[in-house]
């Protein structure tokens, strides 16, 4: 049972480049999100998912793409990246609603755009 | 909207005091609270967590919190702090029912002098 799994781990990109950033689970899980930590921000919620083909925004979705086309898989798609971008991305699932079976996290991936 | 107060940024303790964290939260029903722990270029660690019934919590590594309605917190408490607990401390809110934003403070660091 590896749990929630992140990749790349680091990652440097140039400013106008693309990539995706990959998040899996094998919890079986229905709930995943996507956020993005920042010194003196806390973490902030860019995307989530309430199951296969059901996404929506969080509190910072600019600049950011996902679908969720399986329950395992929920990428995050930078599509032109810039230097605002710079920052640990961490990955999160649920098995079920309300938060009250808790959140299981991905370990990160640190992304540097320059 | 749900959101999470933690007016502390900074806290310094010598080793062997007491530690009180504080968060306040917003949110119309009773939440699920949340407090993790980051270590420096590491993952987010549950501590513990409050759904319903007893409102004073027990955590890993001697760590408790105390969920009171009345005054909308839940501060992390620890009697005495070693110098391995420096750290960054998240609080974190969820709503019951079908609202699975997990919603973070924006932490309080905490630095432990010998």
């Amino acid at each position: 049972n590896a749990g929630v799994t992140q990749t790349p781990k680091f990652q440097v990109l140039k400013t106008g480049q693309s990539m995706t950033l990959q998040c899996a689970q094998d919890m079986n899980h229905e709930y995943m999100s996507w956020y993005r930590q920042d010194p003196g921000m806390g973490l902030r919620l860019i995307h989530y998912s309430v199951g296969a083909g059901i996404t929506d925004q969080g509190e910072v979705p600019n600049g950011y793409n996902v679908s969720r086309s399986t329950t395992e898989d929920f990428p995050l798609r930078l599509l032109s990246a810039a230097p605002s971008q710079t920052s640990v991305y961490f990955c999160a699932s649920s098995p079920g609603t309300g938060g009250g079976h808790g959140y299981t996290f991905g370990s990160g991936t640190r992304l540097t755009v320059v | 909207a749900q959101s999470v107060t933690q007016p502390d940024i900074h806290i310094t303790v010598s080793e062997g005091a007491s530690l009180e964290l504080r968060c306040n939260y917003s949110y119309g029903a009773t939440p699920y609270l949340f407090w993790y722990v980051q270590s420096p270029g590491q993952g987010l660690q549950l501590l513990l967590k409050y759904f319903s019934g007893d409102t004073l919590v027990q955590g890993i590594k001697g760590f408790e919190a105390e969920f009171k309605r009345s005054q909308s917190s839940f501060n992390l408490r620890k009697p005495s702090v070693h110098w391995s607990d420096a750290a960054e401390y998240f609080c974190a809110v969820v709503g019951g029912g079908s609202n699975y934003k997990l919603t973070f403070g924006k932490g309080t660091l905490l630095t432990v002098n010998p």
